[in-house]
């Protein structure tokens, strides 16, 4: 049974058209991440949620953002895209940080497209 | 320097060989280690986490040595299902900066 629920599995947007990725869990974790992840790359960090608190890395543009409205469901928000954000988008969850409990498990990522 | 390194590869092996990865990491505060697997396009899925006294699942094998900060992973009688790129990831969670660092990845291809 998926644990870690990312739709669309592809999405295709304009340039500089707004667009949501959507992700959910069933896993009742702590703590979801978004990933950005771009061919042949390591996937990057760009935000965490522990519960309902926020964590944005230094180095995410502001161009990203992120709601969890309830555990969940977490959200990536990307207000203008433009032809380098295109790559794949990983959520990920883990139970807790730190001590053994921060395991991450990943969703299969949404594939974003901007022409 | 990169916060973790790997050798990107390709490591090109025939079918039931051993191979090993190394992956060094320079934040000595660094708590949690794993290794993840990634097939192509696909998520990354995790393979093991790795404990400073070693463990061993199967065939695989991991090792941390915290002294010369470095984790690795031991592949023993290689299958062609291993064929994928092994994402070695740190974690400190008491970081101020990221606190979960991926390596690049090692890509890994066995032949029949």
């Amino acid at each position: 049974d998926a644990m870690v629920i990312q739709n669309p599995r592809y999405q295709v947007t304009q340039f500089g058209k707004p667009v949501t990725l959507s992700c959910s869990q069933t896993l009742n974790h702590n703590v979801m991440y978004w990933y950005q992840q771009k061919s042949s790359q390591a996937p990057k960090l760009l935000f965490h949620y522990y519960d309902k608190d926020f964590n944005n890395e230094a180095d995410t543009p502001d161009n990203f953002q992120s709601r969890r409205p309830n555990t969940s469901f977490c959200f990536l928000d990307i207000r203008s895209p433009g032809l380098g954000d295109a790559a794949m988008y990983l959520c990920a969850t883990s139970r807790d940080i730190g001590g053994g409990t921060d395991t991450q498990y990943f969703g299969p990522g949404t594939r974003l497209t901007v022409l | 320097r990169k916060e973790v390194e790997q050798d990107p590869g390709p490591f090109n092996v025939p079918e039931g060989a051993t191979v090993a990865f190394n992956c060094t990491y320079s934040n000595s505060a660094s708590q949690s280690f794993f290794w993840y697997r990634q097939d192509c396009r696909k998520e990354p899925k995790l393979l093991m986490s790795v404990y400073s006294s070693g463990n061993e699942d199967g065939r695989f094998t991991a090792q941390l040595n915290r002294a010369s900060q470095y984790i690795s992973l031991l592949i023993r009688d290689s299958k062609l299902s291993d064929s994928a790129t092994y994402l070695c990831v740190v974690n400190n969670p008491y970081s101020s900066a990221s606190k979960i660092i991926f390596g690049s990845g090692t890509r890994l291809s066995i032949r029949p």
